[in-house]
């Protein structure tokens, strides 16, 4: 099993461009989830998902947006890149919505110039 | 609201000796608890977890927890340090009345382990 994918592991954007970070996992899990990694801030929840066609927010959704139109695919869009949203992303899963430890993609590092 | 403090930004030790990474945490109902590593350039890794039962946890590569409901703490602990122990560490928590996965992290503790 692959686990989760995270695409693109690096990304350069100009403020105001707008891209989407893909990720994909392949053990059937129930919960997906996006959040960001800032140095001395520890990872902070974006957003968050409970199935297909169910996503909510988490503790700092401001300038991204979700989808979930199938289980294995749970990609995170910016609209308008801010040099603020300068990053590591990780998308992580888990099987319950509920319960259960999280499994984590490599991370994708985005740098907003 | 639910909160992790991690107090030491940094943790030295030598090869061998024993060490203990410190967490601390705040949920309005009963916690569960987790630690996660992260090696440079890597995802998180799960380690271990308090749900409920045994206060001591045991994990991944010798790795131990005590959970301590009096103190809110979660200390990770092993009995002796390998120099590839040396990575950050994060603990995360979440409130287990009810609602989602939704996990909270401490900032991180970077654990260094000397020859």
């Amino acid at each position: 099993n692959a686990g989760v994918t995270q695409t693109p592991k690096f990304q350069v954007l100009k403020t105001g461009q707008s891209m989407t970070l893909q990720c994909a996992q392949d053990m059937n899990h129930e919960y997906m989830s996006w959040y960001r990694q800032d140095p001395g801030m520890g990872l902070r929840l974006i957003h968050y998902s409970v199935g297909a066609g169910i996503t909510d927010q988490g503790e700092v959704p401001n300038g991204y947006n979700v989808s979930r139109s199938t289980t294995e695919d749970f990609p995170l869009r910016l609209l308008s890149a801010a040099p603020s949203q300068t990053s590591v992303y990780f998308c992580a899963s888990s099987y319950s919505a509920r319960t259960g430890e999280l499994f984590f993609g490599e991370g994708s590092r985005l740098t907003v110039l | 609201a639910q909160s992790v403090a991690q107090p030491e930004d940094q943790v030295n030790v030598a090869e061998g000796n024993p060490l203990t990474v410190k967490c601390t945490y705040s949920v309005s109902g009963n916690p569960y608890l987790f630690w996660y590593v992260q090696y440079p350039n890597r995802g998180l890794q799960f380690l271990l977890k308090y749900i409920t039962g045994d206060n001591l946890v045991k994990g991944s590569y010798g790795f131990e927890a005590e959970f301590n409901k009096s103190q809110t703490s979660f200390h990770l602990k092993k009995p002796s340090a390998l120099v590839s122990d040396s990575a950050l560490y994060f603990c995360a928590v979440r409130d287990g009345a009810g609602g989602y996965n939704k996990l909270i992290f401490g900032a991180g503790t970077r654990l260094a382990v000397h020859p």
